[in-house]
């Protein structure tokens, strides 16, 4: 089976700087994808940047970037700029390429931004 | 509708009632996914739809629990004699087709089921 593992429960940045999301996983699938999500206190997840594990160059969304190693099974986020918008609950999530749209979701990092 | 809706917000019920929980897809959406967030955890999935039918419904905990989606669209999760362990958050989200949304999905902002 697989599982995600993000082993910082909380993570706080001053605005304007850069911050680091940890997230591993481990899967003996070759095929999957890769999702960070944003849930504000809204509850709504929001996707907020993917990355497909045949692609070797990172997913990149304006402020947000990833740094995907496949081999390591290691998949971060970078917010770089960090506005006070920026501030929820961030999780890393996993699909099979077989299991479309069934994720697996790590246990989430608490995203603090300070003014 | 614009995005994927979710009725009631807010559910409060007593150990040993039934309760449903709606789910109202993005139009033209055919896949509709389940998912339950207990406090401080991340989501963990239920049930997947295809259409009408549920094509993975390897997630429900037990036989207390059970989703239909009858016209491909609405979908409703229903659970039956409910215990205290089951108050959570559900949310609900749906997709295109497999092989045109690469693999993204649109989440509702869930319902929250409280079990006293």
């Amino acid at each position: 089976a697989q599982t995600v593992t993000q082993s910082q429960p909380e993570m706080s940045v001053q605005e304007a700087e850069t911050v680091t999301l940890s997230c591993t996983y481990d899967t003996s699938e070759s095929d999957y994808y890769l999702f960070w999500y944003k849930q504000p206190p809204s509850r709504q997840m929001i996707l907020v940047i993917r990355q497909e594990a045949y692609k070797q160059q990172n997913a990149t969304e304006n402020r947000f970037s990833v740094n995907f190693q496949k081999a390591a099974k290691s998949f971060s986020l970078k917010i770089s700029d960090s506005q006070l918008g920026d501030a929820a609950m961030y999780f890393c999530a996993y699909s099979g390429g077989t299991s479309y749209g069934k994720l697996t979701f790590g246990q989430g990092t608490i995203l603090t931004v300070h003014p | 509708g614009a995005g994927v809706s979710q009725t009631p917000s807010n559910k409060v019920t007593e150990k040993g009632k039934y309760v449903e929980l709606r789910c109202d897809p993005i139009s033209g959406h055919t896949a509709l996914y389940w998912y339950r967030q207990s406090l401080g955890q991340g989501p963990e999935f239920l049930i997947y739809f295809q259409g009408t039918g549920a094509a993975d419904d390897s997630g429900l905990p037990n036989d207390r629990f059970f989703a239909v989606r009858p016209e491909g669209s609405v979908s409703t999760l229903k659970i039956q004699r409910t215990e205290r362990g089951d108050s959570a958050v559900y949310l609900c989200a749906s997709s295109l087709p497999r092989g045109t949304g690469a693999n993204v999905l649109t989440f509702g902002a869930g319902s929250r089921l409280t079990v006293l």
